[in-house]
């Protein structure tokens, strides 16, 4: 597809558990942003890539939070032992260099 | 610390109308605004781009403006319709190097038919 795509869409576990979100960017796009917006919230960042740079992980909330990114492809988004305050809408987006950002259509998590 | 606030917080309009949304940001060193259309389950949409040499943009019946000295940004939305009905959300860039948008909590937006 031409947009950035994101899975699941919808995703419950239970607190403790870990998991993974999937971030496809439009190709091309050297970068790559994951925010996350929590219920009545705005949108928090939470980490960059450009290219082949070292990230920004300057806004991953705690250790428990980590991404990945090969390349200029697919990214992960890892949260392990999952807290309920972890329960938001996690949106990722990608850019040619500092143009304008596409995002995708963004992971419900619920943490039970 | 940038800080973006966006009022109102909500808005409800009878179709047709003319409306003014307002953003403002603490730290005028920005390189761009964006102003942005989220939608349910269907993530953000860009609408406009203001770059911080620039003072407005205007996409349809869109207009957003730029004062980068005050900090302010506005998006203007001309004969307004249901299907305008969004959160809005305004973003700004930091001049010189980081590359997060920093965003307001939004003005939920509702055009009554």
């Amino acid at each position: 597809g031409a947009g950035v795509s994101q899975s699941p869409s919808n995703k419950v576990t239970e607190k403790g558990k870990d998991v993974e979100l999937r971030c496809d960017p439009i190709s091309g796009h050297t970068a790559l942003y994951w925010y996350r917006q929590r219920l009545g919230q705005g949108l928090e960042f939470l980490i960059y890539f450009q290219g082949n740079s070292a990230p920004d992980k300057s806004g991953l909330p705690s250790d428990r939070f980590s991404a990945e990114r090969t390349g200029e492809s697919v990214s992960t988004l890892t949260i392990q032992r999952t807290q309920q305050e972890d329960s938001a809408v996690y949106l990722c987006a990608s850019s040619f260099l500092q143009g304008v950002g596409f995002f995708g259509p963004g992971t419900r998590l619920t943490v039970l | 610390k940038q800080e973006v606030t966006q009022i109102p917080a909500a808005l409800s309009v009878p179709e047709g109308e003319n409306l003014v949304l307002n953003c403002s940001f603490t730290d005028s060193a920005i390189y761009n605004l964006q102003w942005f259309r989220q939608d349910p389950g269907k993530g953000l949409t860009s609408l406009l781009l203001i770059q911080s040499s620039q003072r407005e943009q205007t996409s349809g019946r869109l207009n957003a403006s730029l004062d980068k000295s005050s900090g302010r940004s506005t998006l203007y939305i001309a004969a307004s319709q249901p299907g305008d009905s969004a959160t809005y959300l305004c973003a700004v860039r930091r001049q010189g190097g980081s590359e997060k948008l920093v965003f307001g909590k939004g003005t939920k937006l509702t055009v009554n038919p």
